[in-house]
């Protein structure tokens, strides 16, 4: 089973920032089975980016995936208000367990 | 638009069973697309359950598949998860979902319903 690590655990920044969040996995990863979701307190997740650089209908365009193999990065390059919550990286597996996810990065205002 | 919504006893006894159900509406659950059980304690990160496809295929998660069943019910339009051997851990928010339009990730998401196992 493919472990995902996501860092930091935590990440302070302040509106207009630009924040970069990080996604290894402990084997390889196609990039068709990486995505990424954001989740606010009380709500269930939802999907920002598919196929590591896809994003979701209706997803702005200040949020962009990257990477290959073994490392992935969420990057949203001016933060807004709304967009500090928790973030997963998620992995999808040819065989159970279907989807594996990172503990997450919560990403906190400064 | 898809939506799922979750339904079932908000506590459970330990060594119980855990049973929920998803109702899908805005469409069928005969598309050809996977329905999932995800799961996430308090204050903790998600863990995928299982799947099932409208033919009755399932798929589980191997650290749970011992105690997990999940069913569809094609004339309801719902699916349905049954977790046995309940114990405190099993406490979490159980959430339906269903993959995305483009596959391997989970696109759509119920609202979640807080399963607490307590006697």
């Amino acid at each position: 089973e493919i472990v995902l690590t996501q860092s930091p655990g935590t990440l302070s920044l302040s509106p207009g920032e630009r924040a970069t969040l990080s996604c290894r996995a402990s084997q390889s990863v196609s990039s068709r089975y990486l995505a990424w979701y954001q989740q606010k307190p009380g709500q269930a997740p939802r999907l920002l980016i598919y196929g590591a650089s896809s994003r979701a209908t209706g997803i702005p365009d200040r949020f962009s995936g990257s990477g290959s193999g073994t490392d992935f990065t969420l990057t949203i390059s001016r933060l807004e208000p709304e967009d500090f919550a928790v973030y997963y990286c998620q992995q999808y597996g040819s065989s159970p367990p279907r989807y594996t996810f990172g503990q997450g990065t919560k990403l906190e205002i400064k | 638009q898809v939506q799922l919504q979750e339904s079932g006893p908000g506590l459970v006894k330990p060594s119980g069973t855990l049973s929920l159900t998803c109702a899908v509406s805005g469409g069928s659950i005969s598309y050809n697309n996977w329905w999932s059980w995800v799961r996430q304690p308090p204050g903790k990160g998600l863990e995928w359950i299982g799947e099932i496809y409208h033919s009755g295929s399932t798929n589980y998660n191997p650290s749970l598949k011992s105690r997990v069943t999940i069913s569809v019910d094609k004339s309801k339009n719902q699916f349905s998860l049954k977790l046995s051997s309940v114990t405190a851990a099993d406490t979490a928010v159980y959430y339906c979902a269903r993959e995305g339009d483009r596959g391997y990730s989970i696109g759509y998401w119920g609202q979640g319903t807080l399963v607490t196992v307590s006697s």
